[in-house]
């Protein structure tokens, strides 16, 4: 079954304790992004990846970290996760549609607190 | 930076009704504008999407609109149903490249029965 999967599903953790989030996926995509939700601001992309070893940055990466060393995979890394990245955190893989565009798959979202 | 201006924030409208959900983009070169649907506790989903060399598409009950000129863009939904009540985002990129992308904050849109 094609699909992107994380984990965890939910955390909570304490400030500055590092953490990973995981990202596969098992369609054989390019491009991989992460985005965090919050109550009024939609979804605000992280990071995000054109193929292994390509990382740039979307409109939120302060305080995060990602690799891409292999085409499934695509962690998330808080070095000292601090309570305002508290949210529901979404990983997503895309792959361009001959001539009409791209269709992003997103995994089932990790909600994560920070206390 | 580059940003998508989304509204309303919250939509009522009665089962059978049509919905219109508006956006305005700021990057000029945006030239593809995906729409998500997101039903409580889930994933978001991709519903429909419109590249920049056309005015408008249409999937059933669905259809958006597009107005490069004015960098508007809109989702109409018709005969709505009560599964139809969920969150909906819009978005705007660069076909060119397609991992960077640019959401709108989303409207609530709940259907009457």
């Amino acid at each position: 079954e094609a699909q992107v999967t994380q984990n965890p599903r939910y955390l909570i953790t304490v400030t500055g304790k590092k953490l990973t989030v995981t990202c596969s996926q098992n369609m054989n995509h390019e491009y991989m992004s992460w985005y965090r939700q919050d109550p009024g601001l939609g979804l605000r992309q992280i990071y995000y990846s054109m193929n292994v070893e390509v990382t740039d940055k979307g409109d939120v990466p302060e305080g995060y970290k990602v690799s891409r060393k292999e085409k499934r995979n695509f962690p998330l890394i808080l070095e000292s996760p601090s309570p305002n990245q508290t949210s529901l955190y979404f990983c997503a893989s895309s792959f361009t549609k001959q001539g009409s565009g791209y269709e992003q798959y997103f995994g089932p979202g990790t909600r994560l607190t920070v206390t | 930076g580059e940003n998508v201006e989304q509204h309303p924030s919250t939509l009522s409208v009665q089962e059978g009704d049509s919905a219109v959900i508006k956006c305005t983009y700021s990057d000029s070169a945006s030239n593809y504008f995906p729409w998500y649907k997101q039903e409580l506790g889930k994933r978001p989903q991709l519903i429909i999407d419109i590249r920049s060399n056309v005015g408008e598409k249409k999937d059933q009950r669905i259809a958006v609109t597009l107005n490069k000129t004015a960098k508007h863009f809109s989702l109409h939904i018709t005969e709505t149903q009560p599964e139809d009540s969920a969150v909906y985002f819009c978005a705007a990129s660069r076909y060119s490249s397609a991992s960077k992308i640019i959401f709108g904050s989303g409207t609530r849109l709940s259907i009457r029965p």
